[in-house]
């Protein structure tokens, strides 16, 4: 299994430029998660899907958008990217057949740069 | 609003030694916690998780305590190892009706622990 996947790992855009980052898991997961990390700091939720076919805000959702394609998928979109939005993004995913209810799998992150 | 926090933003130890790692938490109504390893470049890890309803709870090498009077978490981390280093995070569950159905978490500003050799 390989787990949580991501894509890109690196981007760097322009102010006002728009585009989605890619999210993917394997392991049967029904809730997935988009967080942004600042330097120094904890991770923030930005939106997550509990279940295929539902989304909600989370804590910083301003400036972004999601989409749960399918069971697997679940990619976050900047329509008009900002230098605010310059961040780590790791998404994640969870389950009943985790370890642990509440146990995320992160993956290994999009560093994104906003100029 | 509410949040969680860290006492100490680094630790140092050395190899060997226990390594105790602190969080405060500002919601009373939490309902579950969680702390996670992050190693440079990758994503958090988890390590261990307990419930409101204990005060402790012991995985291999890690012990994660649970002050509910203070409000206060804490990992003991035994007999810590360079692989150990990391920046570690506290998370929680907050408990309003309906609100931990799906691992919302809310994540602690992290704490950098260096073990030297």
């Amino acid at each position: 299994n390989a787990g949580v996947t991501q894509t890109p790992k690196f981007q760097v855009l322009k102010t006002g430029q728009s585009m989605t980052l890619q999210c993917a898991q394997d392991m049967n997961h029904n809730s997935m998660y988009w967080y942004r990390q600042d330097p120094g700091m904890g991770l923030r939720l930005i939106y997550y899907s509990a279940s295929e076919g539902t989304t909600d805000k989370g804590e910083v959702p301003n400036g972004y958008n999601v989409s749960r394609l399918n069971k697997r998928e679940f990619s976050l979109r900047l329509e008009s990217a900002a230098p605010s939005q310059t961040s780590v993004y790791f998404c994640a995913s969870s389950g009943r057949t985790s370890g642990t209810l509440y146990e995320q799998y992160f993956g290994p992150g999009t560093r994104l740069t906003v100029t | 609003g509410e949040s969680v926090g860290l006492h100490l933003p680094t630790l140092s130890v050395q190899e060997g030694d226990n390594s105790i790692i602190n969080c405060a938490y500002s919601n009373s109504a939490s309902d579950y916690f969680i702390w996670y390893k992050q190693e440079s470049g990758k994503g958090p890890q988890f390590i261990i998780d307990i419930r409101s309803n204990m005060d402790k709870r012991q995985g291999q090498r890690v012990t994660v305590l649970l002050n509910k009077t203070v409000k206060h978490l804490s990992l003991q981390i035994a007999a810590t190892q360079p692989g150990d280093s990391a920046v570690y995070f506290c998370a929680e569950i907050g408990g309003p009706a309906g609100g931990t159905s799906y691992g919302k978490l809310t994540f602690g500003q992290g704490t950098i622990l260096t073990v030297h050799p």
